[in-house]
């Protein structure tokens, strides 16, 4: 069974700061990876898709990278801002679209990040 | 918006209450899910959709009853729900083979009482 594990749970920098978050997973045959943001009591907004393939993907401030044979993976954030205070959701998808279950994202808990002013 | 659109937002019930939590896509995917955030814990996924057929139902108690009548629409009816069922319901989409993920809507927070 898939488990993914999100190290800091929480995480608390000044403004202005770069910051890493990461992400390991337990079964390395993943699909692709992808990284989320959560405002508190709202939905997720997709931040980053990484192929299993690719290596990296980036976005403006944000990078994210996939050792896929290690099962880990890192969000960084350049220059953090307090806009960035969110929780940050990484999630795996097991294989292609095969049938059953194949869809299925598998979740961390998040990293709830606070940048203060 | 996302392309994802969950109503309503906020939802008290009692627990001999009947309601139903809508979603609908307008982004022309063609597999919806029903996923559960409780404080804590992971995002648990429910149910899966894929074209109108049921394909996964992850051990969800019979109190909670998907129904998707068409691609771009999916709900989920809830009956003599508990007070642990209270959580935030996310519903998503996504395209087979698309390299494009999931897209959320922005949830309904249920509360039961």
């Amino acid at each position: 069974k898939q488990e993914v594990t999100q190290i800091p749970a929480a995480l608390s920098v000044p403004e202005g700061e770069n910051l890493v978050l990461n992400c390991s997973f337990t079964d390395s045959a993943i699909y692709n990876l992808q990284w989320f943001r959560q405002d508190p009591g709202k939905g997720l907004t997709s931040l980053l898709l990484i192929q299993s393939s690719q290596r990296e993907q980036t976005s403006g401030r944000l990078n994210a990278s996939l050792d896929k044979s290690s099962g880990r993976s890192t969000l960084y954030i350049a220059a953090s801002q307090p806009g960035d205070s969110a929780t940050y959701l990484c999630a795996v998808s097991l294989g292609a679209y095969s049938g059953a279950g194949s869809y299925q994202l598998t979740f961390g808990k998040g990293t709830k990040l606070s940048v203060i002013p | 918006e996302t392309g994802v659109t969950q109503t309503p937002r906020h939802l008290v019930m009692g627990m001999t209450n009947k309601k139903s939590l809508k979603c609908e896509q307008h982004l022309g995917h063609n597999a919806m899910y029903w996923y559960k955030q409780s404080a804590k814990k992971p995002l648990e996924l429910m149910f899966v959709y894929s074209l109108e057929e049921r394909v996964e139902n992850n051990s969800v108690p019979s109190r909670f009853s998907p129904e998707c009548p068409n691609s771009s629409h999916l709900f989920l009816h809830l009956h003599t729900l508990q007070p642990e069922d209270s959580a935030l319901y996310l519903c998503a989409s996504s395209q087979e083979a698309s390299p494009r993920g999931y897209t959320f809507g922005s949830g309904t927070r249920l509360t039961v009482v």
